[in-house]
């Protein structure tokens, strides 16, 4: 059974940074494209960044671009979201997705963190 | 950046009634390589991530029941409920992965009436 489990949400200032992280099994990690995807309360959902496989490709929103830092240990099963410069505006659960073999919807996603940027 | 418009924002259907929810792109989201829509539904309940039904705009995903059916080509898409339950009560999301920005639409509410 697939799992994927986020962790590191929680309070922080604007300006500030924060490092979620998603602990995975139950497929072969290193095969398989991963994403973050955000929901602000109450709103609806938003792909934030993506990476390959191997690591070697990564994408990003343009709302986080240039703030936001996707990587992966695929000897750990672990991906990762470094986030700086936090805003407001980046309060939000974050889903942690596993993309789908060959393209890039979504077929297994985690219970989500949340990250609620404040002063 | 391809938008995903949704309608309606939401509905309430009667119990064994069909829920119907449109998609549209502000694009072709066809690909002429292989002639598939890349288009999925997703569904997701209050308090949980979403989960996927449909991909290729029409390809059941394994263990969805088949009451749940997507059509369309091109840039119009349809979700249908063709018997609503209780335990489908929940928000309705199209996504578009033709290309980055991964795009999603802004949500459909389906309620009993």
């Amino acid at each position: 059974e697939v799992q994927l489990l986020e962790s590191g949400g929680g309070l922080v200032q604007p300006g500030g940074s924060l490092r979620l992280s998603c602990a995975t099994s139950g497929f072969t990690f290193r095969s398989y494209a991963m994403s973050w995807v955000r929901q602000a309360p109450g709103k609806g959902l938003e792909w934030v960044s993506g990476m390959s496989s191997g690591g070697g490709s990564t994408y990003y929103a343009d709302s986080v671009k240039g703030r936001f830092t996707i990587s992966r240990d695929n000897s750990k099963n672990m991906l990762y979201l470094q986030m700086d410069s936090l805003r407001a505006e980046d309060t939000a659960v974050y889903y942690c997705a596993k993309r789908a073999v060959t393209e890039y919807y979504f077929d297994s996603w985690g219970q989500g963190t949340l990250v609620t940027v404040s002063s | 950046d391809i938008v995903m418009t949704q309608s309606p924002d939401s509905l309430a259907v009667s119990l064994g009634e069909r829920a119907t929810i449109n998609c549209k792109s502000s694009q072709s989201i066809l690909s002429s390589s292989n002639n598939k829509n890349f288009l999925a539904w997703y569904q997701q309940k209050p308090g949980q991530p979403p989960k996927l039904l449909i991909y290729w705009a029409s390809t059941r995903e394994s263990g969805v029941p088949d009451r749940f059916s997507g059509s369309g080509s091109g840039t119009d898409f349809t979700l249908t409920i063709s018997s609503l339950q209780a335990e489908d009560v929940a928000i309705y999301y199209c996504q578009q992965y033709y290309n980055t920005p991964l795009t999603f639409g802004g949500g459909t509410k389906v309620e009993i009436k």
